[in-house]
């Protein structure tokens, strides 16, 4: 089973300034076949980025993914209120896991 | 739109049998891609749990794999999820969703909203 480890655990950031969320996979992710999704408490998790730089559909251009083997990024540029979640990442190579979340608190 | 929606019993009696239903509207499941469940337990992440495709092949968690069952019905366009000998560990949030493509190397691209399940005598 392929592991994932995020970090931080928790970020904490102001308005317009910028996050950049860690995943590392325990072994090499063919393909960068890692996802990131958004998580709102109380709501299902959303689809940001894939593959792992693809945006989902309607995802606006201040989140962006990077990586390749063990080590990936999500970035979120010019932070918005909005955007304070938990973002987990996932692998989608070898079945499928997930990471243990990074927690973004923007205020 | 594709939607999903999940149903089922919300409290579930230790050793016995968990059943959910996943119903989609704005897709038919028997068109293709893969139909999948994920849960959450309460102030945790997320476990996959499995996927089948729309010909009834499947893929399961190794760790749930002798509990798990997926199945299809695809005259109710409807797919659903059976876990065998629950404790209070498969306590969660469960969700049902779709893969992005009918590969299953894709992300999750649509979510149901999640339905609580509690196993609780």
């Amino acid at each position: 089973e392929i592991v994932l480890t995020q970090s931080p655990g928790t970020l904490s950031l102001s308005p317009g300034e910028r996050a950049t969320l860690s995943c590392r996979a325990s072994q090499s992710v063919s393909n960068s076949y890692v996802a990131w999704y958004q998580q709102k408490s109380g709501q299902a998790p959303r689809l940001l980025v894939y593959g792992p730089s693809a945006r989902a559909t309607g995802i606006p251009n201040r989140f962006s993914g990077s990586g390749s083997g063990t080590d990936f990024t999500l970035t979120i540029s010019r932070l918005e209120p909005e955007d304070s979640a938990v973002y987990y990442c996932q692998q989608y190579d070898t079945s499928a896991t997930f990471g243990p979340g990074t927690k973004v608190e923007v205020k | 739109q594709v939607q999903l929606q999940e149903s089922g019993p919300g409290l579930v009696k230790p050793s016995e049998t968990l059943s959910l239903t996943c119903t989609v509207s704005g897709y038919s499941i028997s068109s293709g891609y893969y139909w999948g469940w994920i849960r959450q337990p309460p102030g945790s992440g997320l476990e996959w749990i499995g996927i089948i495709y729309h010909t009834g092949n499947t893929h399961y968690n190794p760790s749930l794999k002798s509990r798990v069952t997926l199945s299809l019905d695809t005259s109710k366009n409807q797919f659903s999820l059976k876990l065998t000998s629950v404790s209070a560990a498969d306590t969660a949030v469960y969700y049902c969703a779709r893969l992005s493509s009918g590969w299953t190397t894709s992300p999750f691209d649509y979510w149901g909203q999640g339905t609580l399940v509690t196993v609780s005598s």
